[in-house]
């Protein structure tokens, strides 16, 4: 089986960069993600690793070590309306296992 | 392109009762998983079918079953319901059975309160 282990609370100023860690356990490995997910709303899709390195998608990126089992989420320029709970998820193997969600962390952005 | 719509978004039962839980997905999508959501327990794998065949279960107790229709419609179902059942329950569908990037398309939930 798989899991995920991330911070469960982050707060940051408004306009400073917050990271979110995520390190993970799979007996295989297809991929990192990661979803945001406003109070009351549906998750949504952030962003993919599928290799080491960062990946870039205008104020967010996310990172992915697969030699450490490890990633992080790295949000820029934080804006009040990023408050939200960040959610790393991985799977085992493309097309024959589920995608496993951490429990996620609660960003708090503050003025 | 319309959404994932999930039916009922609320909903209110008793110990006992059972409740079943509709998902229609995006337009050509075959893959609809199910989750349930609970406070700081993150999202729970339960299902996931694709072309009407469940292709994964979670780690959940025979009261929860699915199934997907011919047309990707899905429905959950969980009988004897326990006060421990209350949650949201989210559906999601992707556009193959495991997307190339692990992009899941989630509906606003189905909110179960048990009492």
């Amino acid at each position: 089986g798989q899991s995920l282990e991330q911070p469960s609370e982050v707060t940051a100023v408004e306009g400073a960069i917050v990271q979110i860690n995520c390190t993970y356990q799979t007996s295989g490995f297809y991929g990192l993600s990661w979803y945001q997910q406003h109070d009351g709303g549906a998750p949504t899709f952030l962003s993919y690793n599928g290799l080491d390195g960062l990946e870039e998608t205008g104020r967010f990126s996310s990172f992915l070590s697969r030699s450490d089992s490890y990633g992080y989420l790295l949000l820029q320029e934080l804006q009040m309306k990023d408050s939200a709970s960040y959610f790393c998820a991985v799977r085992d193997e493309w097309g024959n296992t589920p995608l496993v969600f951490g429990k996620g962390t609660r960003l708090s952005v503050i003025a | 392109k319309a959404g994932v719509t999930q039916t009922p978004r609320y909903l209110i039962k008793t110990r006992g009762q059972q409740v079943t839980l509709s998902c229609s997905p995006i337009s050509g999508h075959r893959s609809v998983s199910w989750y349930q959501q609970t406070p700081g327990q993150g999202l729970q794998f339960l299902f996931e079918y694709f072309s009407e065949t469940q292709r994964n279960k979670g780690n959940f107790p025979g009261r929860f079953s699915g199934r997907q229709f011919s047309n990707s419609r899905s429905e959950m179902n969980v009988s004897t319901l326990e006060l421990g059942d209350s949650a949201l329950y989210l559906c999601a569908s992707s556009s193959t059975s495991g997307s190339f990037t692990g992009e899941l398309f989630f509906g606003e939930g189905s909110r179960l309160t048990v009492l």
